[in-house]
C-alpha cells in the first residue's frame, strides 16, 4: 500500500529558531500533499495544502511567513516551521495523494512529527 | 473550524462488546471517511463512504451514511483490546480537502 514518511519523528529545538519537518511518499508520487496540526487530545487541524511546482494554499489563521512550505518534487514536500515559539509545539501530520490513482478521495497520511519548542 | 462532531467523546467497553461511534456534519458532502489514530501516532485509513452509498462494510467495521441526517456512524463489532485508539471521522468536499471531527477515544478493556 501507498507509504508517507516524515522525517524527523521527534525535535527539540529552542524558541526562536526554525525546523524543517520533511514528508515524502515512498512508493507513489502525489501531486498535493497537506499539512496539518494536532495538540494534545484534540482533532486534526488543517493547516495548509502543497502543491507540487507552486504555492502552497493556507488556511485562514495560518501564517504562511511562519510555516514555509515547499513541495518541489512529486514525492517531497518540507515544512518548516520559522522563528519557533513553545506556543508552536504541537504534532504535525502531512497527508499525500496519489496521483496515479486518478480520481481518489483518499489520502495517506505520514506518523507525524512531535515537535517540542523549549 | 472543525465540521464533524462526534458523540461520544470517549467510550469504554469490554473485550467482544460492540462499539458505536457517531459522527455528524453541517455542509454538503463528496464522502466521509473514518480515521484511527494510536496514541502519538499517525492516522491509518479505515473505510470511505462516498454520498451516494449508505452503508459500508470491512471485515469488523460497519459504516452507515445518513446525507438527509448529516450522519454517520461507525460500529466496531467484537471489539478487541488491540482496537483501543482514538476514532475520527473527516468530511471530504472539493480538492479533496478533509475536515475531521473531534474524535471518539475508545478503551477496549481485556
Amino acid at each position: 500500500g501507498a507509504v508517507v514518511s516524515q522525517h524527523p519523528s521527534w525535535v527539540i529545538c529552542k524558541s526562536g529558531t526554525s525546523v524543517k519537518i520533511e514528508c515524502r511518499s515512498l512508493d507513489f508520487q502525489a501531486t498535493t500533499m497537506f499539512w496539518y496540526r494536532q495538540f494534545p487530545k484534540q482533532s486534526l487541524m488543517l493547516m495548509a495544502t502543497s502543491n507540487e511546482g507552486s504555492k502552497a494554499t493556507y488556511e485562514q489563521g495560518v501564517e504562511k511567513d511562519k510555516f514555509l512550505i515547499n513541495h518541489a518534487s512529486l514525492t517531497l514536500s518540507t515544512l518548516t516551521v520559522t522563528s519557533a515559539h513553545p506556543e508552536d509545539s504541537s504534532f504535525y501530520i502531512c497527508s499525500a495523494r496519489d496521483f496515479l490513482a486518478g480520481v481518489t478521495d483518499t489520502q495517506y497520511f505520514g506518523p507525524g512529527t512531535r515537535l517540542t519548542v523549549l | 473550524s472543525q465540521q464533524g462532531e462526534e458523540d461520544p467523546q470517549a467510550l469504554s467497553i469490554q473485550e467482544g462488546e460492540n462499539a458505536t461511534m457517531n459522527c455528524s456534519y453541517k455542509t454538503s458532502i463528496n464522502n466521509l471517511q473514518w480515521y484511527r489514530q494510536n496514541s502519538g501516532r499517525g492516522l491509518v485509513h479505515l473505510i470511505l463512504i462516498r454520498s451516494n452509498e449508505r452503508e459500508k462494510h470491512s471485515g469488523r467495521l460497519r459504516v452507515t451514511l445518513d446525507t438527509s441526517k448529516k450522519s454517520s456512524s461507525l460500529l466496531i463489532t467484537a471489539s478487541r483490546a488491540a482496537d483501543t485508539a482514538s476514532y475520527f471521522c473527516a468530511t471530504g468536499t472539493s480538492g479533496s480537502r478533509l475536515t475531521f471531527g473531534e474524535g471518539t477515544q475508545l478503551t477496549v478493556n481485556p
